[in-house]
């Protein structure tokens, strides 16, 4: 069964920390996403991966910034918190291969920024 | 850059009635497809439509396809308390193939 795990399903931080959030997938897939979810505005792509050490921005990546160094993983940093961060954060990954495109989510981080 | 809308926002029916979501794109695609979201927690992938097929089966799931109207509508039939969550079409993202872009989704509400 295929897997995406986040490493926190709740996170508080305080404003001007450093964090990060981490994303595993089991399914060899090489694309991998990070989108934060706020009510009334949907998802919204912040970087994209589409291999090792190979990262895209999204529609909203002002703030955050991101790490593949293997192909499993793919870290989310936000170098200085911001109450204007605190959202739901999903990760998500894909397969080139499909041909489709379909997203497999992890279960999502919810942060807030104190 | 919203690639769909679902419409309605808000739909609350009662058990057992069947239920009817919207979606409508903008630009040419490949497939759509639609996801499910239970509340605070990821999205499942639902099903996927090829933009050469106009209506496709899963279960108690029915998704169109109507690629003149650029529209895509979601029946799921004889509703369960268990499919409350919000729904979400999906199509591909223009400026890349590998990325897609979700609707504005649509929170489905099963009354018992």
């Amino acid at each position: 069964d295929v897997k995406v795990t986040q490493s926190s399903r709740y996170l508080v931080k305080r404003t001007g920390e450093k964090v990060f959030l981490e994303c595993v997938q089991d399914m060899d897939h090489e694309n991998m996403f990070w989108y934060r979810q706020d009510p009334g505005l949907g998802l919204r792509l912040i970087y994209f991966s589409y291999d090792v050490k190979m990262k895209e921005k999204g529609d909203i990546p002002e703030g955050y910034s991101v790490s593949r160094e293997k192909k499993e993983r793919f870290s989310l940093i936000l170098e200085s918190a911001s109450t204007n961060q605190t959202s739901m954060y999903l990760c998500a990954s894909s397969s080139t291969g499909s041909g489709y495109n379909e997203q497999f989510f992890g279960p999502g981080t919810r942060l807030t920024v104190l | 850059s919203q690639q769909g809308e679902e419409d309605p926002q808000a739909l609350s029916i009662q058990e057992g009635e069947n239920a009817t979501m919207n979606c409508s794109y903008k630009t040419s695609i490949n497939n759509l497809q639609w996801y499910r979201q239970n509340s605070g927690r990821g999205l499942v992938h639902l099903i996927l439509i090829r933009s050469n097929e106009r209506e496709k089966h899963s279960g108690r799931l029915r998704v169109t396809l109507d690629t003149s109207k650029k529209s895509s509508s979601l029946l799921i039939t004889a509703s369960r308390a268990a499919d409350t969550a919000s729904y979400f079409c999906a199509s591909p993202g223009y400026s890349s193939a590998s990325k897609i872009i979700f609707g504005s989704g649509t929170r489905l509400s099963i009354r018992p």
